[in-house]
């Protein structure tokens, strides 16, 4: 089945720099691409996603690229806020239309 | 609009006594998902739904039966609970499946086995 492996996994960023959060999967024949925000004592929410046939998406200070050749896709979190502390999963489909999620990676922004 | 609704948020149990966590959604979607979140773990699938009267086996699935009687409600049930099933358990749906849209999650339920 689909691996999902995310580094690092933890991040500390001072607020208003830049984080970015790398994950690699196993499964060439992976799709779709999602990213979950978990604050503390929080549901799992999707912030954003990428598929296949796109090498990159934006959303505001969010932006997800895809390397399908390498086979790992990134988080890039721009002007980072105190609010952007949180745990980051990534997830992969597999080839059995499952997604597959990563361990996560926890991400704190220093005031 | 709800979303998804799990019960109970809070559990302690005792070796070998059962117990069913229930999720309802009011969205009409066909998709249903079991999850259990342990730390450094990430989230893994326990079992998970297609449809109303199916059901599928995750990652995860041991020690863990559920069913899907009804569209808006999959239970997951634990018949003799043991200490390894000490988690948080969410609940999710999606109008399609996971590989290919967003899931929603309900907001947990927390689950002690001593």
């Amino acid at each position: 089945g689909e691996n999902v492996e995310q580094h690092p996994s933890t991040l500390s960023v001072q607020e208003g720099d830049s984080a970015v959060i790398k994950c690699t999967y196993s499964d060439s024949a992976s799709n779709y691409f999602p990213w979950y925000k978990q604050e503390l004592g929080k549901r799992p929410q999707l912030i954003i996603d990428i598929r296949s046939n796109v090498g990159e998406k934006k959303d505001q200070r969010i932006a997800v690229t895809l390397n399908k050749t390498a086979k790992h896709f990134s988080l890039h979190i721009t002007e980072t806020q105190p609010e952007d502390s949180a745990v980051y999963f990534c997830a992969a489909s597999d080839g059995n239309n499952r997604l597959a999620f990563g361990k996560g990676n926890q991400v704190v922004v220093i005031p | 609009n709800a979303g998804v609704t799990q019960t109970p948020k809070f559990r302690v149990l005792k070796t070998g006594q059962s117990m069913t966590l229930l999720c309802a959604q009011d969205m009409n979607h066909e998709y249903m998902y079991w999850y259990r979140q342990d730390p450094g773990m990430g989230l893994r699938l326990i079992h998970y739904s297609v449809g109303e009267g199916t059901t599928a086996k995750g990652e995860v699935p041991d020690g863990y039966n559920v069913s899907r009687l009804k569209k808006q409600n999959f239970l997951l049930g634990l018949e003799s609970a043991a200490p390894s099933q000490t988690s948080v358990y969410f609940c999710a749906s999606s109008i399609l499946g996971d590989d290919t849209g967003e899931l929603f999650f309900g907001e947990g339920s927390r689950l002690t086995v001593l």
